[in-house]
């Protein structure tokens, strides 16, 4: 059973316009959440992340938003631009100690940018 | 040289084979992982590391077997694979346990034959 899910394999945008990708969450116990993003050929490379204290983090033009009693979160990224195109995989964690270190990913959204 | 470091990064091998995958990171981290990347599936995790000591064996099977020489280099020995064992193996890295964000290498792609 897929605790964090990205509902959508792919999506595409127009450069400069707005790219929202989605993420959904099924374990309350999760309390930071992060966003990474993978080009071809390479690992997975951190891209802004979220604590469950909070609904919002930016950081130039990525914004995440944490909506907790929906259990979804969110990145923003505008505006969009052609080397954004990856695939971006979304990470939750429940913090802790003991063995509660585990990220969980989702499968990942394939962003695509179009000039 | 900064970073995580995987080699090799590909790697094609028969079931009877034994080969081992090897990172380094050079961020001064003491927490080690690796990670399977199947197609169309989360990354899962594997193994975790601390400071040479192994802290979580993910029900792996034990054809997959760690090695963790220092809190630099980790290794990944694999003897009688699978064909379900192809996939992209990822090693990452934090500061200690748990820390985030997590570091990662580029991966190996292992195919077995």
């Amino acid at each position: 059973d897929q605790q964090v899910k990205q509902n959508s394999p792919s999506l595409s945008v127009q450069e400069g316009r707005i790219s929202i990708l989605n993420c959904d969450y099924t374990n309350s116990m999760f309390d930071y959440f992060l966003w990474y993003k993978k080009y071809p050929a390479e690992g997975p490379t951190f891209l802004i992340s979220i604590s469950s204290i909070k609904d919002k983090n930016e950081d130039g033009r990525f914004t995440v938003f944490l909506n907790k009693s929906a259990k979804h979160l969110s990145l923003h990224i505008v505006p969009s631009q052609p080397g954004d195109s990856a695939v971006y995989f979304c990470a939750a964690i429940r913090n802790g100690g003991g063995s509660n270190y585990k990220l969980t990913f989702g499968k990942g959204t394939l962003l695509t940018v179009n000039p | 040289e900064t970073g995580v470091t995987q080699t090799p990064r590909h790697l094609v091998m028969g079931m009877t084979n034994k080969k081992s995958l090897k990172c380094e990171q050079h961020l001064g981290h003491n927490a080690m992982y690796w990670y399977k990347q199947s197609a169309k599936k989360p990354l899962e995790l594997m193994f975790v590391y601390s400071l040479e000591e192994r802290v979580e064996n993910n029900s792996v099977p034990s054809r997959f077997s760690p090695e963790c020489p220092n809190s630099s280099h980790l290794f990944l020995h694999l003897h009688t694979l699978q064909p379900e064992d192809s996939a992209l193996y990822l090693c990452a890295s934090s500061q200690v346990v748990g820390s985030q964000p997590q570091h990662f290498g580029d991966g190996t792609r292992l195919s077995i034959l």
